[in-house]
C-alpha cells in the first residue's frame, strides 16, 4: 500500500540558511499534518491543511512557512534556519472532513542538521 | 490548554506478560485519540484510533479504551513479544486538527 513520502530524508545547512522539506500524502488523503520532534522529545504539532487551505496552526515559529498545492503535496519552508531547528521533521495526511474517524498516517521523516 | 500524560515513562517486562500503558488528558473536548509506535529514529506506525463516541478498539493482540469524561485511555497488549520493544505514544486531536502527543512509554519486552 502507498505510504506518505517526504523527501529529502536527510538534510544539513548551516545558520542563516534556507530549507524546504516536502511531503507527499498517500493518494485520495487530503489532509496533510507537519510536526517537529526533537531529540528525545514527542512531536510537536506545527501546522496542518485540508483541501490545500490551512486547517490549523501550533508552536510553528514565523520563519517557517507552508502550503498545500493542487496536487495536495505540501511543503515547509524554513528560513534563517537555527541551531535549533535541527529536529526529526514529520509528514503524516489523513482522509480528513472533520469527522472523527481519519486515522493519521506518518511518513519516515526528513532529519534535518543545522550546523 | 490541553496537556496529555503517559504512565510510565518506560516498561520492562519479561516476554508473555500482558501489560498496560496509560494515557491522560485535560480536557475531554476531544475529537479522537489516536496510539502509536515508533521504533527508534524512525517514524510513527498508527496501531489504534479511537472515536470520541466510542469506548474501546481492538486489533490483535491491542485493545485501546477510552473514558473521555475521565481523561484516560488504556492501551493492553496481551502476551507481549521482544519485537513488540519501542516507544508507545499516544496522540489527542483536538477541535479542528491540533493535535497533541504524550511524552511516551518506553517499552522493553525482555526474551
Amino acid at each position: 500500500a502507498a505510504g506518505v513520502i517526504q523527501s529529502p530524508r536527510h538534510l544539513i545547512k548551516e545558520k542563516r540558511e534556507t530549507a524546504t522539506l516536502k511531503c507527499y500524502p498517500i493518494p485520495r488523503h487530503d489532509t496533510v499534518y507537519w510536526y517537529q520532534q526533537g531529540p528525545g522529545q514527542d512531536p510537536q504539532f506545527l501546522i496542518s491543511f485540508y483541501e490545500k487551505m490551512q486547517s490549523d496552526k501550533g508552536s510553528i515559529p514565523d520563519r517557517f512557512s507552508a502550503q498545500q498545492f493542487s496536487d495536495y503535496h505540501s511543503e515547509l519552508n524554513m528560513s534563517s534556519l537555527e541551531l535549533g531547528d535541527s529536529a526529526l521533521y514529520f509528514c503524516a495526511s489523513s482522509l480528513g472532513s472533520g469527522v472523527t474517524t481519519d486515522t493519521q498516517y506518518f511518513g519516515p521523516g526528513t532529519r534535518l542538521t543545522v550546523l | 490548554k490541553q496537556e496529555v500524560t503517559q504512565i510510565p515513562a518506560a516498561l520492562s517486562v519479561p516476554e508473555g506478560e500482558n501489560l498496560v500503558l496509560n494515557c491522560s488528558f485535560t480536557d475531554s473536548a476531544i475529537y479522537n485519540l489516536q496510539w502509536f509506535r515508533q521504533d527508534p529514529g524512525k517514524g510513527l506506525t498508527s496501531l489504534l484510533l479511537i472515536q470520541s463516541s466510542q469506548r474501546e478498539q481492538t486489533s490483535g493482540r491491542l485493545n485501546a479504551s477510552l473514558d473521555k469524561s475521565s481523561g484516560r485511555s488504556t492501551l493492553y497488549i496481551a502476551a507481549s513479544q521482544p519485537g513488540d520493544s519501542a516507544t508507545y505514544l499516544c496522540a489527542v486531536r483536538l477541535r479542528g486538527f491540533k493535535t497533541i502527543f504524550g511524552a511516551g512509554t518506553r517499552l522493553f519486552v525482555k526474551a
